[in-house]
């Protein structure tokens, strides 16, 4: 079975800083996309960034950037400058395979202190 | 385009009532996925659609929890006989099956008194 472990909880970054939250997976599947979405305070699931596991290059979006480790099964994302509107649960999402449902994680709850 | 819609938002019932919730996909996203989410948990996958046809089901969608997509446009998922350990919040996906990123609705929360 696939798993999803985000092992932090919480975290805390203060305004303008840089914070990395991490990832790990298991799965048997070679070919799979990874993604970060964000759910801020009784608000709705938006999706932050994307990495289909073929590529090499590490996805960027902005201030949002990934490093994703496929022979380490780790995706960790990585917010640069952070604001106050990055405030939010942050939740790794693997599908596994095209066009599945997607498995996440528990969630790292992200606060940014002013 | 516009996101992806649920109604209602919110859903207040007694115990062994019957539920309905909708939702109305981003046009032309072909695939359609329920979700379940607890408080200060990560969503669990309950279904999801291809157009009409319903391919997958959890093992969490008890037979109290029906889900349709009859058309192939918007969805509706029903839960009978409501129990307390179904109060939740019931999320809405759609995506395009050649981009294969899923976007997701502002869900129903639900409260079984």
């Amino acid at each position: 079975a696939q798993t999803v472990t985000q092992s932090q909880p919480e975290m805390s970054v203060q305004e303008a800083e840089t914070v990395t939250l991490s990832c790990t997976y298991d799965t048997s599947e070679s070919d799979y996309y990874l993604f970060w979405y964000k759910q801020p305070p009784s608000r709705q699931m938006i999706l932050v960034i994307r990495q289909e596991a073929y590529k090499q290059q590490n996805a960027t979006e902005n201030r949002f950037s990934v490093n994703f480790q496929k022979a380490a099964k780790s995706f960790s994302l990585k917010i640069s400058d952070s604001q106050l509107g990055d405030a939010a649960m942050y939740f790794c999402a693997p599908p596994w395979r095209a066009n599945s449902k997607l498995t996440f994680g528990k969630g790292i709850t992200l606060s940014v202190r002013p | 385009d516009t996101g992806v819609s649920q109604n209602p938002r919110h859903k207040i019932t007694k115990r062994g009532q019957n539920v309905t919730f909708r939702c109305d996909p981003i046009s032309e996203h072909n695939r359609l996925y329920w979700y379940r989410q607890t408080l200060g948990q990560g969503p669990e996958f309950l279904t999801y659609f291809q157009n009409e046809a319903q391919l997958e089901k959890s093992r969490l969608l008890s037979d109290r929890f029906s889900a349709e997509r009859p058309k192939g446009s918007f969805s509706t998922l029903e839960i009978q006989r409501t129990e307390q350990g179904d109060s939740a919040m019931y999320l809405c996906a759609s995506s395009l099956v050649r981009t294969d990123t899923q976007y997701f609705g502002p869900g129903t929360r639900l409260t079984v008194l």
